[in-house]
């Protein structure tokens, strides 16, 4: 799997739209970006991934950069329950398993 | 919705004790990871089962085992406990047919004495 590089913390006011940027340079054309975050020891939760278009769900959205090195996922309302580590990871998708390797992430503080 | 579900939430075991991790995956998920999560670490993938079979293996001791059931729950063994192996224990599990989007239970915490 590429590795990932992710800022080690980052601050958001309450209401505004937090952006998590994340460097990819050595991903494959056939991985995947998928972010998960964990907030304070829970289980990690899956937010969005994709390939090489934009997504977004109900959650967030993703924005990959053309030549997919890098991307950023973008909390358009931040709100204190939103407190969390993000984490960016390259991976594989499809029929068999893929486990996750989680790196350092990014630890994103809602200030009220 | 169901989510994965974790038995027990909370453990304590002395050192050389064995201990048992259940996990029930989600309806129709037949992927089962797990994960280890150290105090102040990020989680560390162990194993996976895909349909029963053990699929990819991580950084986990030869003193833990695992399997898949026929029910798809999966259990974690671990034996000859050390200090070392208090930890958050993930399992997650992944749709049938679907992406790499994987479900995480909410763990259980082992405390090793």
């Amino acid at each position: 799997d590429a590795k990932t590089t992710q800022p080690p913390s980052m601050d958001c006011a309450e209401g505004r739209a937090a952006n998590l940027p994340c460097n990819h340079s050595t991903i494959s054309g056939n991985e995947y970006v998928y972010w998960y975050r964990q907030i304070h020891s829970q289980g990690p939760q899956y937010i969005i991934h994709g390939l090489k278009n934009n997504e977004t769900n109900e959650m967030a959205s993703l924005i990959i950069t053309e030549d997919r090195k890098s991307s950023t996922l973008i909390l358009p309302h931040a709100t204190l329950r939103d407190t969390a580590v993000y984490y960016c990871i390259a991976g594989m998708s499809g029929a068999g398993s893929y486990q996750l390797t989680f790196g350092k992430g990014t630890k994103l503080s809602v200030i009220p | 919705a169901a989510g994965v579900i974790q038995s027990p939430r909370h453990l304590i075991k002395e050192k050389r004790e064995t201990a048992t991790l259940k996990c029930y995956p989600i309806p129709r998920h037949d992927t089962v990871y797990w994960y280890q999560q150290g105090p102040g670490q990020d989680p560390q993938f162990l194993i996976s089962f895909y349909e029963k079979m053990q699929s990819d293996k991580g950084s986990i001791p030869d003193r833990f085992s695992a399997q898949q059931f026929s029910d798809y729950h999966s259990e974690l063994n671990m034996s000859s406990l050390e200090l070392g192996d208090s930890a958050l224990y993930f399992c997650a599990s992944r749709e049938r047919g679907g992406g790499n989007e994987q479900f995480f239970g909410p763990g259980t915490r082992l405390t090793v004495l």
